[in-house]
């Protein structure tokens, strides 16, 4: 079993909705976790990070984080175009960070 | 601006060869990390130094090495022993010790002819 687990995608949505995106992850022992977003051909850029359990809301993402079941969420409201891009969660703790896959984006007009 | 800087952002390379990707960063961060990025696989480790002249081997270190002699850099050296180099490499930076916020580089791309 894969420390952080993401379903890949691609997920389409036309602009205006909301987006929920979501990783579980196997080890309790952590307290760290954060999304961060990718365009193509370009590295990584932190969006969120969380400690423990709880929400935590930025503009128009709330990132949420249930320690109870392992899940991690990542909600988009009012999605743009340029939201398309490929969201990867994380979870932090001791001298690195374990990633999941990665779930695809794309936001349609 | 402070920042990662990766060079070069495309290479090519012929079977063999060794190539070096240089990774130079002017945050004062301490820990500095390399990844590897492949479809369907997300971002897998293959080294990390928390201070100079240390490091450590990640998830996938075989057929790479790395140097840290200077606080600011942290080259990556694909060597002719890793069986399948052609990936996009991803240097980054601790921001925070404690939460291993890190800050990425925009990659370097390695094509292996």
């Amino acid at each position: 079993q894969k420390e952080v687990e993401q379903d890949p995608g691609p997920l389409s949505v036309p602009e205006g909705a909301i987006v929920s995106l979501n990783c579980t992850y196997s080890n309790s022992a952590f307290q760290y976790f954060m999304w961060y977003r990718q365009y193509s051909r370009k590295g990584p850029e932190l969006l969120m990070y969380t400690y423990s359990s709880g929400n935590k809301e930025d503009g128009r993402f709330t990132a949420q984080v249930d320690k109870s079941s392992k899940y991690i969420s990542l909600f988009i409201r009012d999605s743009q175009p340029s939201d398309s891009a490929t969201y990867l969660c994380a979870r932090g703790g001791g001298n690195k960070l374990t990633f999941g896959t990665g779930t695809q984006l794309k936001v349609e007009l | 601006d402070g920042g990662i800087t990766q060079s070069p952002k495309y290479l090519f390379r012929k079977e063999g060869q060794n190539v070096t990707l240089s990774c130079e960063q002017n945050l004062n961060h301490d820990a500095m990390y390399w990844y590897r990025q492949d479809p369907g696989q997300g971002l897998r480790l293959i080294y990390y130094s928390q201070i100079v002249n240390d490091f450590q081997k990640g998830d996938i270190a075989e057929g790479y090495s790395v140097s840290r002699e200077k606080k600011e850099s942290f080259p990556l050296t694909v060597t002719s022993a890793q069986k399948n180099p052609t990936a996009f490499y991803l240097c980054a930076s601790n921001r925070d010790s404690g939460a291993n916020v890190l800050t990425f580089g925009a990659g370097s791309r390695l094509t292996v002819l």
